[in-house]
């Protein structure tokens, strides 16, 4: 399988702050289709999941643009542009390239 | 708007039998692929098991491949999943999940219900 490794694991932010999230895999997410297929999700506290970012780069609709997607390959950055309060919560990354989809650890933001 | 409601959740003990569904409204339920995604208390996400949208194609995680079986009836808007010889680490809030394409994965989840497998 393959093996997402999201770092930090907790990261606390001051209101306002810009936050960044890694996400690596252990193969290329480089799909036969020409697409890396690499998402993120937002799970903030009590809630279900729900997708922010596809294919690495494409927010989802209403999604804000303080949050944005980069990377190619193996290495990847979720990042928030200047964090709200409305932001707390935890990040997943998938990779939907190889069976089975598997998801990072998470990454737990929180406000200081 | 879509919703996706889980029912079938609850307390089993270890080798018991459960049988989770999901009701799917909102959208054209024979478009999209279905999965079963789930959250073991105070964990991450493991993604159990899908099937497309016909139901011709369908995955399972080693984790529970040959103890559970997935369905669909594109008739009823409903999703299954049957879970036999559950185990303690079966213990997690499960997730009916619907997407147009997997690898993008979920578009829309549900709110979940709790199966716990204890003595």
């Amino acid at each position: 399988d393959v093996v997402m490794t999201q770092s930090p694991l907790s990261l606390p932010v001051t209101l306002g702050q810009p936050a960044s999230i890694s996400c690596r895999s252990s193969q290329s997410l480089v799909h036969s289709d020409g697409n890396t297929h690499l998402n993120w999700f937002q799970q903030r506290p009590g809630q279900s999941p729900r997708r922010l970012i596809y294919k690495v780069s494409n927010r989802d609709s209403g999604v804000p643009d303080r949050f944005s997607g980069s990377g190619s390959g193996t290495d990847f950055t979720l990042k928030i542009s200047r964090v709200e309060a409305e932001d707390v919560g935890v990040y997943y990354c998938m990779q939907g390239t190889h069976w089975p989809r598997t998801f990072g650890q998470g990454t737990k933001v929180e406000i200081k | 708007q879509v919703q996706l409601v889980e029912s079938g959740g609850g307390l089993v003990k270890p080798g018991g039998s459960l049988r989770l569904s999901c009701a799917a409204s909102g959208f054209t339920f024979s478009d999209y692929y279905m999965s079963w995604i789930r959250q073991a208390p105070g964990k991450g996400l493991e993604w159990v098991s899908y099937i497309s949208s016909s139901g011709s194609t369908i995955n399972y995680a080693d984790s529970v491949k040959g103890r559970v079986t997935i369905s669909r009836d594109n008739a009823k808007n409903s999703l299954y999943l049957q879970m036999n010889s559950l185990r303690a680490e079966d213990t997690a809030v499960y997730y009916c999940v619907s997407g147009v394409n997997s690898r993008w994965g979920p578009d829309y989840w549900g709110q979940g219900t709790l199966v716990t497998v204890s003595s």
